[in-house]
């Protein structure tokens, strides 16, 4: 299958540390990607993993264990603005994308 | 400025009907994709060209089917519009069909049958 597994919902404050897992099924892996998509808005890319290890990105930082199916992106020093929708992507053959169902991050004052 | 434009933005139409949703992208991409939004935020790959060639087609009803030109648009049409249709369809473009690059995405049309 090509399901991936992420929370539904994620809170925190201003100025704190937020990870949000994702595990995956194995099937024709060919990297995980992480989209960001406000209410209303498009999904806008993040970060890509195609092999172990942590990449990254600003504040935002992801991380894949291939061995382990899992990945996790991890924000830092959040921000109002970052309240958003964040999907974990598996890339599979031919250019495919198959999406998480999306964790919502709140971040509250 | 635009990277991937789509139009109408949104789009209000009786059950049965017919219509199309298109997408421009100025990236210069080879490969462009058309998504469908659920009302619960699942995003779902429906299809997929290569310089206008359809390579992915992801089990989706003949109601629909896409048409590319050229390499930087890809159209949608629907017919016979169902309640279930109702959804937001995102186009997206990248430079490889590889599946390790960065897609972007245009900025959706909110279909709403009624």
């Amino acid at each position: 299958g090509q399901s991936l597994e992420q929370p539904s919902e994620v809170t925190a404050v201003e100025g704190a540390i937020v990870q949000i897992n994702c595990t995956y099924q194995t099937s024709g892996f060919y990297g995980l990607s992480w989209y960001q998509q406000h209410d209303g808005g498009a999904p806008t890319f993040l970060s890509y993993n195609a092999l172990d290890g942590l990449e990254e990105t600003g504040r935002f930082s992801s991380f894949l264990s291939r061995s382990d199916s899992y990945g996790y992106l991890l924000l830092q020093e959040l921000q109002m603005k970052d309240s958003a929708s964040y999907f974990c992507a598996r890339g599979s053959t031919l250019g495919r994308l198959y999406f998480g169902r999306g964790t919502q991050l709140t971040v509250w004052p | 400025d635009t990277a991937v434009s789509q139009t109408p933005k949104y789009l209000v139409t009786q059950m049965g009907n017919d219509k199309s949703i298109k997408c421009e992208q100025n990236l210069g991409h080879d490969t462009m994709y058309w998504y469908k939004q659920d009302s619960k935020k699942f995003l779902k790959i429906m299809f997929s060209y290569n310089n206008k060639e359809l390579i992915i087609n992801e089990t989706v009803p003949n109601r629909f089917s896409p048409k590319s030109p050229d390499k930087a648009h890809l159209n949608l049409h629907i017919n016979s519009l169902e309640l279930g249709d109702s959804a937001v369809y995102f186009c997206a473009s990248s430079s490889d069909r590889a599946g390790t690059d960065t897609q972007y995405f245009g900025p959706g049309t909110r279909l709403t049958v009624l």
